[in-house]
């Protein structure tokens, strides 16, 4: 059973255009949703996280938009650039578990 | 630090063998991860370790799968026999008790069984 949902599978964007990757869960308990950022032949690093007490976390050119009533939350790349790609990966953890459950990825391109 | 290391990077054997890969965690931390990552399963988190104790092995596919951790700064995952259905990168990661908020990763040792 799939715990965390993530789509699409692979995005190419233009550069300097606007990437959108989709998570949704069904465990209402998660309480921690970060997004992981991993670069070929290396593993994955924290990129930006957020609780579910606010809608919404800006870092840079990312942002995290939570819907809790839908169980859904979303990164927002924008002014994407080609040192971008990589594969993005969001995972959601349980109050007081140190387990993260991670989405499958999502490989994304971003084209010169 | 040099950040979490893993070794080897890569490791070929053949169906059968009896396979280690090693991890040494960031100094100072107290939590310890090894993940399993393939195309098709994405990310699994295998077991993983609190103050060098297996706290939950869950994950663990099968019998053939076990882990140690003899002290803080190192950690085994042994595969004996392995089988194809084992290739994947395995990664190890580390944290802190009450910053769990980020869990740090090695390189990986990318594992092909032929």
């Amino acid at each position: 059973q799939q715990q965390v949902k993530q789509s699409p599978q692979s995005l190419i964007v233009q550069k300097g255009g606007i990437s959108i990757i989709n998570c949704a869960y069904e465990n209402t308990a998660f309480d921690y949703f970060p997004w992981y950022q991993q670069f070929p032949g290396k593993g994955p690093a924290l990129l930006i996280a957020i609780r579910p007490d606010v809608s919404e976390k800006k870092e840079g050119r990312f942002t995290i938009s939570f819907n809790k009533s839908a169980k859904q939350f979303s990164l927002h790349i924008m002014d994407s650039q080609p040192g971008d790609s990589a594969t993005y990966f969001c995972a959601a953890s349980q109050g007081g578990s140190e387990k993260l459950v991670f989405g499958k990825g999502t490989k994304l391109t971003v084209n010169p | 630090d040099a950040g979490v290391i893993q070794s080897p990077r890569h490791e070929v054997t053949e169906m059968g063998q009896e396979v280690t890969l090693r991890c040494k965690p960031i100094s100072g931390h107290d939590y310890l991860f090894w993940y399993r990552q393939t195309m098709m399963r994405g990310l699994e988190l295998l077991i993983y370790f609190n103050n060098n104790v297996p706290i939950d092995d869950s994950g663990m596919p099968e019998d053939r799968f076990s882990a140690k951790m003899p002290n803080a700064s190192f950690s085994t995952l042994k595969i004996q026999p392995s089988e194809p259905r084992d290739s994947a990168v395995y990664f190890c990661a580390s944290g802190i008790q009450g910053a769990l908020t980020e869990a740090f990763f090695g390189q990986g040792t990318r594992l092909t069984v032929v």
